[in-house]
């Protein structure tokens, strides 16, 4: 199986600051035929399912804010959010979507600081 | 869009079957593929399998000699079936989709049905 592993496990941002978080899988999940990068990454509200926020490793699902990017590929990517909210206190997961099992990373929880 | 919607038992035997099933409603079940997916506090989100309206599965290894999914065409509803259950498998149960003609992300989930193995 791959393993995705983020980093790190939480971090606290302060309102209107960015936050980064970290996803490394254990193979590379770059497909060179197209040139698609198979990670997606996902928020999970608390009470709430998770919901879809890019795919392709930087492909904004319709309706995410632009504050919400992706960035990598490979094994290593990034989920960047600028302009921190409240809403966006969640943990977020990135899962890899290139080989069955499609895996999902451990979670960041992001607070509020 | 599809609508997702778990049910069944909210405890189950150590040793027993734990058997979910998921409503769909909204569009036709044709157009899509099913998943289930799992969260526990030891494990996070874990992907349990995936299920096509022509039967095609797709099983974690780790749980294949355990698990059945099925697709009821007619009742517009996905099923699930892991047998011989322990501890480790108390978690919540979120049954997923993904438009047929898209990548194997996670489009939609259900809201969940929270299941407790325990005697």
């Amino acid at each position: 199986d791959i393993v995705m592993t983020q980093s790190p496990d939480s971090l606290a941002v302060s309102l209107g600051e960015t936050a980064t978080i970290n996803c490394k899988a254990s193979q590379s999940l770059f497909y060179s035929s197209n040139g698609k990068n198979y990670l997606a990454w996902y928020q999970q509200k608390a009470g709430q399912p998770p919901k879809l926020l890019l795919h392709g490793a930087s492909t904004r699902e319709f309706g995410v804010p632009d504050r919400f990017s992706g960035s990598g590929s490979g094994t290593d990517f990034t989920l960047t959010i600028s302009s921190l909210q409240v809403g966006d206190v969640a943990v977020y997961f990135c899962q890899q979507y290139f080989f069955s099992p499609y895996t999902f990373g451990q979670g960041t929880r992001l607070e509020v600081k | 869009q599809v609508q997702l919607h778990e049910s069944g038992p909210e405890v189950v035997a150590p040793s027993g079957t734990l058997s979910l099933t998921c409503a769909v409603s909204g569009d036709s079940i044709n157009n899509y593929f099913f998943f289930w997916i799992r969260r526990s506090a030891g494990k996070g989100l874990e992907w349990i399998g995936r299920v096509y309206v022509t039967g095609s599965t797709d099983y974690n290894p780790s749980l294949e000699s355990r698990v059945t999914m099925s697709v009821d065409t007619p009742m517009n509803q996905i099923s699930l079936n892991l047998r011989s259950v322990t501890a480790a498998d108390t978690a919540l149960y979120y049954c997923a989709a993904t438009r047929a003609n898209t990548e194997m992300v996670i489009e939609y989930w259900g809201q969940g049905s929270r299941v407790t193995v325990s005697s």
